[in-house]
């Protein structure tokens, strides 16, 4: 159980165009989804928290307007690269929590989505 | 976010030794920490979990120390297999202020068989 998946789970696109990676919860719901950015030999860098039904929560630094979050379903959050170019090559990846009813709530990882822009 | 290092980029054990990654968090509040594995190409996998109010936590060939007083964290491998070769990050969070986690630098092992 707990399982989530990305989809796709590589891309490669031309600098200017937008990129739509989706997250899904294949076995739960998840009201809270969050999405990392991981550059080669790096750590994974929190980018936003991605609410079902509400706005995201983005971390600082991330630009809103460049990576779009929607959670439209208990089950799916979709990051959308807007107008990609080079230096937003980097391997994404979103993790689901699932609520445990216990004083903690664990978070379960995609596989992650490779993202090359040319 | 908070600030979570480090101290090794890199370890190299020989199969059946122990192996020892460390960690260091700055900010004293964080009360939750998990230590994840991640392989080539994957995403994190949870091997372990503390809590502020613990300083040890064993699991199956795993132990994770943790010392508030100087803000560190330990993640001990029994009798480490050429699978457990991959990078294993400290992530740290706050309870009270959310579910975010703060990933650490990330640690490479390489299992020598």
């Amino acid at each position: 159980g707990a399982v989530v998946s990305q989809h796709p789970s590589r891309v490669i696109c031309k600098s200017g165009t937008s990129v739509k990676i989706e997250c899904r919860s294949l076995d739960f719901q998840a009201t809270t989804m969050f999405w990392y950015r991981q550059f080669p030999k790096k750590s994974l860098m929190l980018m936003a928290t991605s609410n079902e039904g509400s706005k995201a929560t983005y971390e600082q630094g991330v630009e809103k307007d460049k990576f779009l979050i929607n959670h439209a379903s208990l089950t799916l959050s979709t990051l959308t690269v807007t107008s990609a170019h080079p230096e937003d090559s980097s391997f994404y990846i979103c993790s689901a929590m699932l609520r445990t009813g216990r004083s903690y709530n664990e978070q379960f990882f995609g596989p992650g989505t490779r993202l090359t822009v040319l | 976010g908070e600030s979570v290092g480090l101290h090794l980029p890199t370890l190299s054990v020989q199969e059946g030794d122990n192996s020892i990654i460390n960690c260091a968090y700055s900010n004293s509040a964080s009360d939750y920490f998990i230590w994840y594995k991640q392989e080539s190409g994957k995403g994190p996998q949870f091997i372990i979990d503390i809590r502020s109010n613990m300083d040890k936590r064993q699991g199956q060939r795993v132990t994770v120390l943790l010392n508030k007083t100087v803000k560190h964290l330990s993640l001990q491998i029994a009798a480490t297999q050429p699978g457990d070769s991959a990078v294993y990050f400290c992530a740290e969070n706050i309870e009270d202020t959310g579910n975010q986690f703060y990933f650490g630098t990330g640690t490479s092992l390489t299992v020598i068989p």
